[in-house]
C-alpha cells in the first residue's frame, strides 16, 4: 500500500500568513494526489484534485503543486475559517490511502 | 443537488455484523461510483471499498475477507456489510461519491461504536 506522510502534524499560524503543508508518498503516485479539508465535527471536503487542479467553490487562496512523491498544499493568506485538519489522499493505486493529516491552529 | 446519507445502528456488539445503508440523491448510481470511507476518532480516513457505476466492486485488501458492498439502484441505495467486528472498527463511517478516485461529495457520516 502507498503510505502518505504529512508534515508537520500541527502548524500554528497567524491569520494572513502564507503557509505550505507537505505530503510525501512512499512511491510515485504521478499526479493522482488529492487534498481534503475537515473542520471539527464535519465531513471532509475536497479542496484540490490531481495535485494542482482547483475545485469549484473553493477559495482561490488554496493551491496545490507537486508530482511523483512530493506534494504541497499552499494557503495564501490564512483566514480563521481555514482552521481545520488537512488530509492528502492518493488515487494512483488500490487501496486508496490517506495521510494522517496536518492540523492548523491559531498561534 | 447531490446528497448522500448514511444510516445504521450506532452500537454493534463485538464479533457481530455491521450493516449500513447509503441513500443518495441528485445523481444516478449507474453513472457514478460510491465508496465507503471510515475514520477512527482522531485519525486519518481509511478507504474501505467501492461500488462501481457498472455494479462491480473493489475492496481494501485489509478488509476484503470481512466486507461486502452491494446496491439497489431502484432505491438509490448502496449497502455495506462487515462481519466479525472488533473494538478497533469503532469510528465514523462515510459514504462518498467516487469520481474516478476523488471523493467529491460526502455524507454526514454515522458513528459506529463496537462495544458490549
Amino acid at each position: 500500500d502507498v503510505v502518505l506522510t504529512q508534515s508537520p502534524a500541527t502548524l500554528s499560524v497567524t491569520p494572513g500568513e502564507r503557509i505550505s503543508l507537505s505530503c510525501r508518498a512512499s512511491e510515485s503516485v504521478d499526479t493522482y494526489l488529492h487534498w481534503y479539508q475537515q473542520k471539527p465535527n464535519e465531513s471532509p471536503r475536497l479542496l484540490i484534485k490531481y495535485a494542482s487542479q482547483s475545485i469549484s467553490g473553493i477559495p482561490s487562496r488554496f493551491s496545490g503543486s507537486g508530482s511523483g512523491t512530493d506534494f504541497t498544499l499552499s494557503i495564501n493568506g490564512v483566514e480563521l475559517e481555514d482552521l481545520s485538519i488537512y488530509y492528502c489522499q492518493q488515487g494512483n493505486s488500490l487501496p486508496f490511502t490517506f495521510g494522517s493529516g496536518t492540523k492548523l491552529e491559531i498561534k | 443537488q447531490v446528497q448522500l446519507k448514511e444510516s445504521g445502528p450506532g452500537l454493534v456488539q463485538p464479533s457481530e455484523t455491521l450493516s449500513l445503508t447509503c441513500t443518495v440523491s441528485g445523481f444516478s448510481l449507474t453513472s457514478y461510483s460510491v465508496s465507503w470511507v471510515r475514520q477512527p476518532s482522531g485519525k486519518g480516513p481509511e478507504w474501505m471499498g467501492r461500488m462501481w457505476y457498472d455494479g462491480d466492486t473493489a475492496y481494501n485488501s485489509a478488509l476484503k475477507s470481512r466486507l461486502s458492498i452491494s446496491r439497489d439502484t431502484s432505491k438509490n441505495q448502496v449497502f455495506l456489510k462487515m462481519n466479525s467486528l472488533q473494538t478497533d472498527d469503532t469510528g465514523t463511517y462515510y459514504c462518498t461519491r467516487d469520481l474516478w478516485e476523488t471523493f467529491d461529495y460526502w455524507g454526514q457520516g454515522v458513528m459506529v461504536t463496537v462495544s458490549s
